[in-house]
């Protein structure tokens, strides 16, 4: 079974600058997580999706995040323009149903110079 | 949003130590803990979701423990090989079932 597929790996990009990170989940796992990982802390979730709809983005920075998950498949996250304190691992989890174990990503290293 | 606290924030060890770290969360309107291991380069991997209080969960030399009513779970490693070296993550499933993860122990066992 193929695992969450996420890139790409690393990015360099600097303020103001803007990136966009790609994940496509386990196939069949209707539920689909984006997490920022800053150094020193632990995940913090952005966005979770279920299917193609949005279950909770309280914690999404709107003003220069945006995430879709266009046919309830792959995912998109975007961040314009980013800024230094965006500098993190971001990782991508999927999970066949809204409760339940997590299947990670790789995660998705940025710098922000 | 929840609380969740992991400690010791780091680890040292020699191989064939036995180790253990401590998460606790809020013991109100629990769901399910998880652990997971993540090691460097490679993706987060889960090593247990718990659910019931009191529940003791089992995987080769490593094992956990559940106290829902006083918030807290144990992870245990018994004789520590160098390739239990990672970051050791625990998340708490609330009211909302969206896990809540603690900054994590950083394991390192030494040769």
């Amino acid at each position: 079974e193929a695992g969450v597929a996420q890139s790409p790996r690393y990015k360099i990009i600097e303020k103001r600058q803007s990136v966009a990170f790609w994940c496509n989940p386990i196939s069949g796992h209707a539920t689909l997580y984006w997490y920022q990982q800053i150094l020193g802390q632990g995940p913090k979730l952005l966005i979770q999706f279920q299917n193609n709809g949005v279950v909770d983005d309280s914690q999404l920075p709107k003003d220069r995040f945006s995430a879709e998950r266009l046919k309830g498949v792959d995912s998109t996250l975007k961040i314009q323009p980013a800024k230094l304190e965006d500098s993190a691992v971001y990782l991508c989890a999927s999970s066949p149903r809204t409760a339940g174990e997590l299947f990670f990503g790789e995660g998705s290293r940025l710098t922000v110079l | 949003i929840l609380n969740v606290e992991q400690s010791p924030q780091s680890l040292h060890v020699q191989e064939g130590d036995s180790t253990n770290f401590t998460c606790s969360f809020p013991s109100s309107n629990f769901y399910a803990l998880h652990w997971y291991r993540w090691e460097t380069a490679k993706s987060p991997e889960a090593l247990f979701v718990m659910t019931l209080n009191g529940d003791e969960k089992k995987k080769g030399r490593i094992s956990a423990t559940l106290n829902t009513k006083e918030g807290y779970s144990y992870l245990y490693i018994k004789g520590s090989q160098p390739e239990d070296s990672a970051t050791y993550l625990c998340a708490q499933e609330g009211g909302s079932y969206i896990p809540t993860f603690g900054r994590g122990t950083s394991l390192i066992v030494h040769p």
